[in-house]
Formats: C-alpha cells, structure tokens, sequence
C-alpha cells in the first residue's frame, strides 16, 4: 500500500519568510496529492491539491509542485503570517481510495 | 461544495459502554467513507474503509469486534465503538467522495472516563 513520509516535524520561521514542507510517497498509481491545514481542536481543512498530470499549482502564498519521477511533493508559503501556524499534512492517493497522510508538520511563525 | 456531516462532534462515555458516531453525505450519495482515527500531536490513521451494502474493510491492527462500522444507506455510515476504554479516547473523523473530490467530515472527539 500507499506509504507518505513528510518533513520537517516541525518548522519555524519569522514572519514574511517563505516555509517548504516536502513530502514523498511509495505508490507510482497516485495520483492525488492534497495538503491539509489543521489547528488545534478541529478537523483538517484542504488548503491546495495537485493531480498528477500537472507539476505545480498555485493559490496565492501557496504553492504546491510534484515530482511524478522522484515520487515527491512540496508545499510552498510565502510571505508567512502568524495565522499560518498549524499542523500541515500531506497526503496521496489513487482516486477513489482512501488518503493516506503524512505526519503532519508543526509551523511556527512568530512575528 | 458537498458536504459530510459527522454527530455528535464531541461525546464522553464511561468505560465499557459503547458509542455510536454518525457521518452523513448530506448532497451527495457516497458508496464508500473511510473512516480514520487521530490521537494528540499524531496523524490521521486510516481505520477502515465503509462500503455501502456490505462488509467494511479494517487495515491491520484495528480490531473489526470493537470498532464496527455499518453503512446501511448510501448517506449514512456509522462508527461504533463497543466496551470502550479509556485509550480509545481520540478525535475520530470520516471522509466521502463526491465525484473525484474527497470530503471530511467536522470529526468527532470521544473521551472515555
């Protein structure tokens, strides 16, 4: 099955600096790859997707780019804001199957 | 976009009782949810996939006895989680698809004392 490593653990940065979470996956048949932010005491919430027939995505101060050879994913954001702490996990699948997450990554940003 | 709709969203239960978790696709009809589980500061860990109209696929470890999973109708599945103790307490969360898009429910924290 499916197997997603994630790093860092955890990550801080000053505010208005740029934070790279990279993630790599197992199976070469996924082909979704979502990033999750979640804070304390409540559920994950979708941040940025990428689908394996394109390389990078963007939305605003996130970026997500893929690497369907090397099996690896990143998420990129720039300009961090305090707001932005949270845990953020990545996660891959084949469609119609379950995600498998990452462990997730503590973001610090202090201002 | 569609909507899972999970209740209660927080419950506490006394050890060995047990508690039933509910997570509804309110527009949309899903023949599979995945249910997962998510202890403090750790990930979200797939415990099963739910089919509707028939038996549940458990991944390895979870105990299909105590955690049963009935999806009855193509809107609703349910988590039960029988004798429960304390070391069940965790935040747990289902999630569906609508076309190729995924959705999780609000998740459903239980304490067991």
């Amino acid at each position: 099955g499916e197997n997603v490593e994630q790093h860092p653990s955890t990550l801080s940065v000053q505010e208005g600096d740029s934070a790279v979470i990279k993630c790599t996956y197992s199976d070469s048949a996924s082909n979704y790859f979502p990033w999750y932010k979640q804070e304390l005491g409540k559920g994950p919430q979708l941040i940025i997707d990428i689908r394996s027939n394109v390389g990078e995505k963007k939305d605003q101060r996130i970026a997500v780019t893929l690497n369907k050879t090397a099996k690896h994913f990143s998420l990129h954001i720039t300009e961090t804001q305090p707001e932005d702490s949270a845990v953020y996990f990545c996660a891959a699948n084949q469609a119609g199957t379950a995600l498998i997450f990452g462990k997730g990554t503590t973001l610090s940003v202090s201002s | 976009g569609a909507v899972v709709s999970q209740h209660p969203s927080r419950v506490i239960c006394k050890s060995g009782t047990s508690v039933k978790i509910e997570c509804r696709s309110l527009d949309f009809q899903a023949t599979t949810m995945f249910w997962y589980r998510q202890f403090p500061k750790q990930s979200l860990m797939l415990m099963a996939t739910s089919n509707e109209g028939s038996k549940a696929t458990y991944e390895q470890g979870v105990e299909k006895d105590k955690f049963l999973i009935n999806h009855a109708s193509l809107t609703l599945s349910t988590l039960t989680v029988t004798s429960a103790h304390p070391e069940d307490s965790s935040f747990y969360i289902c999630s569906g698809y609508s076309g190729n898009t995924i959705y999780f429910g609000e998740g459903s924290w239980l304490t067991v004392v």
